[in-house]
């Protein structure tokens, strides 16, 4: 059964930093890797996809990499801003979808 | 606009009180699923349907029932709720049959079974 593990569960920065989101698998069968994010009491909006033969895709300030065979997968936000402040989760996709429990970031201004 | 809806948004209920959260989605997607998210939890696979009349068990359906007589949508039948649904749900859709393709969610609906 897939287990997905998102690192670190809550995160802090500063206006302007740029961080890591990490997402790790433990099954590298996947088609592919979707990374969301939440804002409170609201639903998913999806970042990004990466399919299984891709290892990263870039939308804006936003760049997620793939590594399948190591079962990881991050997510890069550059030039962080308050707005970036959200949770943020990773979905693997195989024959069922199975989520990370997501990463909280919140940017100070 | 491409969109999945859910209606209702808010809902408080009683235990035993039968009640539908509907899902409707406009992108001809076959494939649609429910998901609950609760603390701690993260979001958890309810129901999915790969098509019209085609639906399976995710990875918590007791409780829960679902029918996919068109396309377009999913509903998400509570028959007899207890407090332990309390929880966000989410409704989702894909184009095809599977799950590898992108998800689309609908906004949510947040329930309380009192």
């Amino acid at each position: 059964k897939q287990e997905v593990t998102q690192i670190p569960a809550a995160l802090s920065v500063p206006e302007g930093e740029n961080l890591v989101l990490n997402c790790s698998f433990t099954d590298s069968a996947i088609y592919n890797l979707q990374w969301f994010r939440q804002d409170p009491g609201k639903g998913l909006t999806s970042l990004l996809l990466i399919q299984s033969s891709q290892r990263e895709q870039t939308s804006g300030r936003l760049n997620a990499s793939l590594d399948k065979s190591s079962g990881r997968s991050t997510l890069y936000i550059a030039a962080s801003q308050p707005g970036d402040s959200a949770t943020y989760l990773c979905a693997v996709l195989s024959n069922d979808m199975r989520f990370g429990a997501g990463t909280r970031l919140t940017v100070k201004p | 606009e491409a969109q999945v809806t859910q209606n209702p948004r808010y809902l408080i209920t009683v235990t035993g009180k039968k009640l539908t959260v509907t899902c409707s989605q406009n992108m001809n997607h076959e494939y649609m699923s429910w998901y609950r998210q609760d603390p701690g939890l993260g979001l958890r696979q309810i129901y999915y349907s790969m098509n019209v009349e085609v639906t399976d068990k995710g990875d918590v359906p007791e409780g829960y029932k679902v029918s996919r007589k068109e396309k377009r949508n999913f509903p998400l039948i509570l028959e007899s709720p207890s407090p332990n649904q309390t929880s966000l749900y989410f409704c989702a859709s894909t184009k095809g049959q599977s799950s590898y393709n992108e998800q689309f969610f609908g906004p949510g609906t947040r329930l309380t079974v009192l």
